[in-house]
């Protein structure tokens, strides 16, 4: 069955960085393009960029673009959000989620999400 | 930026009743809408796509439909496992295309609560 596993919980200092992986199985991973959805505690949903496993070609929301780096590992199936600066609105859980075979942003499968609470 | 409006923002109802939940966008999405369902604690579950296509073992109450900016996912028969948050989410964006060309963005979600 298909899965995304991604790493533990983390707690930053404003002005530092965080990488988080994603772990994805039970599907050829260079198939599937992959999105970054983060999501502020009580709050909606924001969607942060997409990376093709294949090549790494990677697209960010114009809101991150400075600030955010996606990169994958094909030899062992783990895509990777890095984001730097880090603020203290940027305290969120970071979803991983499965979208499509075409560039389409709909995601049939999520990780359990990383909660990443930046404090001083 | 294309936004999404949902209503209402809570939603009361006793176990067996119809829900329906709408979603306005600020412009055409064609029918690339998709709606998810989330519990406390949990990643989002895909419900629909494509506006009106139940995703894999998505149970046959659960019905969207709509297109352009106007859409709508019903719940025929609501059940205890079914009081959660629900969002939309626009993807809007061709297939033909290579990266994505639109941001995809989401509505601010409907509360299904117990009445």
């Amino acid at each position: 069955q298909v899965q995304m596993v991604q790493s533990g919980a983390e707690v930053k200092k404003p002005g530092a960085s965080v990488k988080i992986s994603c772990k994805a199985s039970g599907y050829t991973f260079s198939t599937y393009y992959i999105h970054w959805v983060r999501q502020v505690p009580g709050q909606g949903l924001e969607w942060m960029g997409i990376i093709n496993p294949r090549g790494g070609s990677t697209t960010y929301a114009q809101k991150f673009q400075s600030r955010v780096t996606m990169t994958s590992d094909t030899s062992t199936g783990t895509v990777y959000i890095d984001v730097t600066s880090l603020r203290s609105d940027d305290t969120a859980v970071y979803y991983c989620a499965r979208g499509a075979v075409v560039p389409l942003a709909r995601f049939d499968y999520w990780g359990q999400g990383t909660l990443v609470t930046v404090s001083s | 930026e294309i936004v999404l409006t949902q209503s209402p923002g809570t939603l009361s109802l006793s176990p067996g009743e119809r829900a329906t939940l709408s979603c306005r966008a600020s412009q055409s999405v064609s029918s690339y809408i998709a709606w998810y369902q989330q519990k406390p604690g949990q990643a989002p579950r895909l419900l629909i796509h494509g506006a009106s296509s139940r995703a894999t073992g998505i149970p046959d109450r659960f019905s969207g439909s709509g297109s352009g900016t106007d859409f709508t996912l019903s719940i025929s028969r609501v059940e205890a496992e079914d009081f959660a948050v629900y969002f939309c989410q626009q993807y809007s964006s061709s297939p033909t295309l290579g990266p994505v060309t639109k941001e995809p963005t989401f509505g601010q979600g409907t509360k299904v609560e117990i009445k």
